[in-house]
């Protein structure tokens, strides 16, 4: 079954500090690994995406990393802000047979960024 | 640039009734989908089109419409409205609908059907 598990559901941090989003899945035939940022209210915002080939990619203070052959991907966030506070959706695409993709959404991590 | 735009934000229906909610995007973009939100659920497809003049199913298209006349547009139609259907709904559109384009999200429209 092609399903996306992100951990922690949620997570408390102080400003200034670090913190990894985690995120497995089991999607196959695996396309590209998406990472969104949904705040309170608005629609999701596309951070990053990464393809097979790709173990690292960064977006401002936002590094994810993908592990194809373990199935897994992480979010870090560096000197965390007030603004982060969000919660981070991780997306997987699968390549359907005969063409085409499927996205399979994960349920978010919550994270809240405080002072 | 406005985006993905829309309307309404906010929608309150009684069981039975029908209503549209309305998506429109200026970034000329050929993909166009609806998503709805639930608590403790990822965001599932409902209905998405890859041009004008062609739509198709999405993971739970049932109870709903869709129509794409126009490049820019892409309304999804309750047909009886349902307190099942009460959720955040997301319009999102990209510039493919395959492999590495990046979908780009309205604002959600909050339906409670009561």
């Amino acid at each position: 079954k092609n399903q996306v598990e992100q951990s922690p559901q949620s997570l408390i941090i102080l400003e200034g500090k670090n913190c990894t989003l985690q995120c497995n899945y089991t999607v196959s035939p695996f396309s590209n690994l998406r990472w969104y940022k949904q705040d309170t209210g608005r629609g999701p915002v596309s951070l990053t995406i990464m393809t097979f080939s790709e173990n690292t990619k960064s977006n401002g203070r936002y590094t994810a990393t993908l592990d194809a052959d373990t199935k897994q991907s992480s979010l870090h966030i560096t000197a965390s802000q007030l603004s982060d506070s969000a919660s981070y959706i991780c997306v997987v695409s699968r390549i359907l047979t005969g063409g085409g993709n499927k996205l399979t959404f994960g349920t978010g991590t919550q994270l809240k960024v405080e002072l | 640039n406005a985006g993905v735009t829309q309307t309404p934000k906010f929608q309150v229906l009684k069981t039975g009734q029908s209503m549209t909610l309305q998506c429109a995007q200026d970034m000329n973009h050929e993909y166009m989908s609806w998503y709805r939100q639930d608590p403790g659920m990822g965001l599932r497809l409902i209905h998405y089109s890859v041009g004008a003049g062609i739509t198709d199913q999405g993971e739970v298209p049932n109870g709903y419409n869709v129509s794409r006349s126009t490049t820019e547009d892409f309304p999804l139609r309750l047909l009886s409205a349902a307190p099942s259907q009460t959720s955040v709904y997301f319009c999102a559109s990209s510039s493919s609908g395959r492999y590495n384009s990046p979908l780009h999200f309205g604002n959600g429209t909050r339906l409670t059907v009561t």
